[in-house]
């Protein structure tokens, strides 16, 4: 039973442009949630965080958007540029518990 | 060192041998994380170390694998009579009170 999807497991956005990746979770528990960045053969990086108290975070080009009634997240990249294409998994915690992974976006940046 | 350290980087061995595979995190960081990717998939979650709670071993697959946390840091997952489907990057990350979870590196296991 997957607690963390992201649905679409490519998105292609032509630089410039701003890269929107979904993700939805089943676990009302959950009351933080990440964003990773993975290039190949390496792990996974940090990227940006949203507690539950907040509704968005933005860092930078990086902006996590949360609704936590219809139990999603998004993270738009704007604008986006070619080192942005990566796999980005979306996560997410309770307090005192694991963190849980989604299966990945693959973005791919266009020139 | 300032990251997670995991050990070897790559590892080919025969199957129906048995692994060990080895995570330094982050000192100071309480938590301790076993996940893999096989070809194409996502995260798998394996087993979670928390301070000195019981840890969950939810996600191992198989009695095969089991793992431990010496003295708080580092950790070993172990991978018995190694199987062809165990083949994948075995990535290992710590996190702290903060609970963003730092990755290494990963070992790509192959098994031939």
């Amino acid at each position: 039973d997957q607690q963390v999807k992201q649905n679409s497991p490519s998105l292609s956005v032509q630089e410039g442009r701003i890269s929107i990746l979904n993700c939805d979770y089943t676990n009302s528990m959950f009351d933080y949630f990440l964003w990773y960045k993975k290039y190949p053969a390496e792990g996974p990086t940090f990227l940006i965080s949203i507690s539950s108290i907040k509704d968005k975070n933005e860092d930078g080009r990086f902006t996590v958007f949360l609704n936590k009634s219809a139990k999603h997240l998004s993270l738009h990249i704007v604008p986006s540029q070619p080192g942005d294409s990566a796999v980005y998994f979306c996560a997410a915690s309770d307090w005192d518990d694991k963190i849980i992974f989604g299966k990945g976006t693959r973005l791919h940046i266009l020139p | 060192g300032a990251g997670v350290s995991q050990s070897p980087s790559n590892k080919v061995t025969e199957k129906g041998k048995d692994v060990e595979l080895r995570c330094d995190p982050i000192s100071g960081h309480t938590a301790l994380y076993w996940y893999r990717q096989s070809l194409g998939q996502g995260l798998e979650f394996l087993i979670y170390f928390q301070g000195n709670s019981a840890p969950d071993k939810s996600g191992l697959p198989s009695d095969r694998f089991s793992a431990e946390r010496t003295g708080g840091s580092v950790s070993t997952l172990t991978i018995q009579r190694t199987q062809q489907e165990d083949s994948a990057v075995y990535l290992c990350a710590s996190s702290s009170e903060s609970r963003e979870a730092f990755f290494g590196q990963g070992t790509r296991l192959t098994v031939v």
